[in-house]
């Protein structure tokens, strides 16, 4: 059974960067998956932020991409999430994904860690 | 960049009752990479259908998807008191993942 643990602190200064980690348990993190951030600010919907890839390969919500960076650890099979500059507006429940391939051209987030808050305040 | 709007933003309905979702995209897009979440409060999201129409390892045959172009659908024939929740329809283009907005389904 796969699962998906996020960590990281729950409370971020303004302007300071954001570090969160997700560990991935029941797959190996070099298996043909993109792996995911997306977010959620209290009371709103679903923001996904990027994901990256084993092999290196990243993409990024162009409305976050000056700000954010994805990363693999193959040797902790996890992967990582920094987002810097950030502003009150960041405070959300971030969620960590799998991307996984059902079949030719065909993706979906199946597997989802059960979130984390985080708060930006001084 | 594609703009995913779903509609209504809210239902209230009745347990045993037919509901149908609506999420369009601003153009066209492929279906291969649309699919549904439910959500319910303080939980994450949980994958109910892929590729616009399959449903996900261990959903109810209650729920189904369909659609193309810019206009998918996702039905629950009957609704359970578990499936009084937040869904939201999602797709990728060009290596970009979009959410819908959500429609909330309530008692």
């Amino acid at each position: 059974q796969v699962q998906l643990q996020e960590s990281g602190p729950g409370l971020v200064r303004p302007s300071g960067t954001l570090s969160l980690t997700c560990a991935v348990f029941g797959d190996s993190i070099t298996s043909n998956n993109w792996w995911n951030w997306v977010r959620q600010p209290p009371g709103k919907g679903l923001e996904w932020i990027g994901e990256t890839h084993h092999r290196g390969n990243t993409n990024y919500n162009p409305s976050l991409k000056s700000r954010v960076s994805i990363s693999v650890d193959k040797s902790k099979n996890q992967f990582s999430l920094r987002l810097s500059s950030v502003t009150a507006a960041d405070t959300a429940v971030y969620f960590c994904a799998r991307d996984h391939q059902y079949g030719e051209s065909t993706w979906a987030f199946d597997i989802w860690g059960q979130g984390t808050m985080v708060t930006v305040s001084s | 960049e594609i703009v995913l709007t779903q509609s209504p933003g809210t239902l209230s309905l009745s347990p045993g009752e037919r509901v149908t979702l609506s999420c369009r995209a601003s153009q066209s897009v492929a279906s291969s990479y649309l699919a549904w979440y439910q959500q319910k409060p303080d939980q994450a999201p949980r994958l109910l259908i892929y590729g616009a129409s399959s449903r996900a390892t261990g959903i109810p045959d209650r729920f189904s998807g369909s659609g193309s172009g810019t206009d998918f659908t996702l039905t629950i024939s009957r609704l359970e008191p578990e499936d009084f929740a937040v869904y939201y329809c999602h797709h990728c283009d060009s290596s970009l993942w979009t959410f819908g907005q959500g429609t909330k389904v309530e008692i």
